[in-house]
């Protein structure tokens, strides 16, 4: 399994320009989640989708949208880059196991906003 | 969601046991404590996820009082390999869903 995997790894970006950061998992995990790292810092919940079909807001959804196109894939969309945006994005993907419940993170994607 | 607060950093020498000590106060009753261990450049990785009492796992032990306002992290024996940054989050569980929050963690620098 490749667990969670993101795509583009590294994003250089001018203020104003669009982009989708793409997250992938096959481990047949119901809920997802997107999150920020700003240097020195925690992470962030940006927006998660508990299950297939159904996407809510973190702490810091403002300037991002999100689309579960499937039970796999959860994405995320800077309409108009800020450099205030300039972060690591974390995506995960949970289950419930017979013991306790656990996040799964991607690699992450270092995204630079000029 | 429960807010928490813990050490900012911590250092150990390797071969010690180290506790971690988080805070909080404001738990709710169906909320779940579970303990995070991110790398430099990676994400966090699942450590332990307890709800009372005590919990140990194959990596870690974690301590929770009957009042729920804290809980400890014990990691037996450290080497070089568990310098990272550490997270406790509070917040419920449901069939696998977790909204919780990542604080700041604590910073453990493992010394030779």
């Amino acid at each position: 399994n490749a667990g969670v995997t993101q795509t583009p790894k590294f994003q250089v970006l001018k203020t104003g320009q669009s982009m989708t950061l793409q997250c992938a998992q096959d481990m047949n995990h119901n809920s997802m989640y997107w999150y920020r790292q700003d240097p020195g810092m925690g992470l962030r919940l940006i927006y998660y989708s508990a299950s297939e079909g159904t996407t809510d807001k973190g702490e810091v959804p403002n300037g991002y949208n999100v689309s579960r196109l499937n039970k796999r894939e959860f994405s995320l969309r800077l309409e108009s880059a800020a450099p205030s945006q300039t972060s690591v994005y974390f995506c995960a993907s949970s289950v419930r196991a017979s013991s306790h419940s656990e996040q799964y993170f991607g690699p992450g994607t270092r995204l630079t906003v000029t | 969601l429960a807010k928490t607060t813990q050490p900012i950093s911590m250092d150990s020498y390797e071969g010690q046991e180290v506790n971690i000590t988080c805070s909080h106060n404001n738990i709710a009753t169906n909320d779940y404590i579970t303990w995070y261990q991110q790398f430099p450049s990676q994400g966090p990785r699942f450590i332990i996820q307890g709800y009372k009492t005590k919990v140990t796992n194959e990596v870690a032990s974690l301590f929770i009082p009957a009042d729920r306002k804290s809980s400890t992290l014990s990691l037996p024996r450290v080497s070089l390999s568990d310098t990272a940054v550490y997270y406790c989050l509070v917040g419920p569980n449901s069939g696998g869903y977790q909204k919780v929050t990542f604080g700041t963690g604590t910073k453990l620098q493992v010394i030779p």
